[in-house]
C-alpha cells in the first residue's frame, strides 16, 4: 500500500524558515517523481515544486522560486521542502504527492498533509 | 502559464441526478487533465488522468471528456457520498489546478 506520510509544520514567524519532510513506502521511490502541493484555508491546490527520479532536476512556480528548495534522499525513501523567507500568503496544509515516471503528469497518491502557519 | 478556469463553483444537485463540471484551459493542454475529488478534512483522491482515464477503483459513474482547451467531469446517478469539493489539473506545462467546484446536495 502507497503511503505517504508529511511531517514538520507548525507556526512560524513571517520571515523565518522551515523544513518539511515526507516519508514514502509501499513503492519504489526512486522510480517516481515526487511533488509538494499546497492548500490555503478554504482555499484551492497550488503546486508548490516537483522533482526528478534521481533529484538532479527541480521545478516550481514564480511564487516559491528562490525561498523553496525541494530535495529527495532514494536511500531514506523521503522528499523535503526546505522554506525560507515565509510569508504569511505561505500559511496551507502541504501535501506530498506521488507523481510518475515524467515531470508533467497527475498525482496518484497524496499524503495526509501537514499545516504551516505563517504569523507573528 | 496555462490558466484554468472552472465552473461552476459550487453545485447543488439531489441524488440520483447527473452533475458535469467543466474546465476550461487558456491553451491547448491536449488532454493533459485531471480530475481530483476532496472530501472535507481529508487529501485529493485521483478520479480521472489524461482528460479521459479512470484512476484505479474509482466508480463507473464517474467519467471524463474533453480535448483542446475544453473538459469536464460528469457524475452519473449521484450518490451522497460524491459530496465533496471537485478540483481539475492541467500538467502539460508544468501544473496547474482550477479554482474547485463545491457539490452539495439538494
Amino acid at each position: 500500500e502507497v503511503q505517504l506520510v508529511e511531517s514538520g509544520g507548525g507556526l512560524v514567524q513571517p520571515g523565518r524558515s522551515l523544513k518539511l519532510s515526507c516519508a514514502a513506502s509501499g513503492f519504489t521511490f526512486s522510480n517516481y517523481y515526487m511533488a509538494w502541493v499546497r492548500q490555503a484555508p478554504k482555499k484551492g491546490l497550488e503546486w508548490v515544486a516537483t522533482i526528478s527520479t534521481s533529484g538532479s532536476r527541480t521545478y516550481y512556480p514564480d511564487s516559491v522560486k528562490g525561498r523553496f528548495t525541494i530535495s529527495r534522499d532514494n536511500a531514506k525513501s523521503s522528499l523535503y521542502l526546505q522554506m525560507n523567507s515565509l510569508k504569511s500568503e505561505d500559511t496551507a496544509t502541504y501535501y506530498c504527492a506521488r507523481g510518475g515516471a515524467a515531470p508533467q503528469i497527475w498525482f496518484a497518491y497524496w499524503g495526509q498533509g501537514t499545516l504551516v502557519t505563517v504569523s507573528s | 502559464d496555462i490558466q484554468m478556469t472552472q465552473s461552476p463553483a459550487s453545485l447543488s444537485a439531489s441524488l440520483g441526478e447527473t452533475v458535469t463540471i467543466e474546465c476550461r484551459a487558456s491553451e491547448d493542454i491536449y488532454n493533459g487533465l485531471a480530475w481530483y475529488q476532496q472530501k472535507p478534512g481529508k487529501s485529493p483522491q485521483l478520479l480521472i488522468y489524461n482528460a479521459n482515464s479512470l484512476h484505479t477503483g474509482v466508480p463507473s459513474r464517474f467519467s471524463g471528456s474533453g480535448s483542446g482547451t475544453q473538459y469536464s467531469l460528469k457524475i452519473n446517478s449521484l450518490q451522497s457520498e460524491d459530496v465533496a469539493s471537485y478540483f481539475c489539473q492541467q500538467y502539460y506545462d508544468y501544473n496547474t489546478f482550477g479554482a474547485g467546484t463545491k457539490l452539495e446536495l439538494k
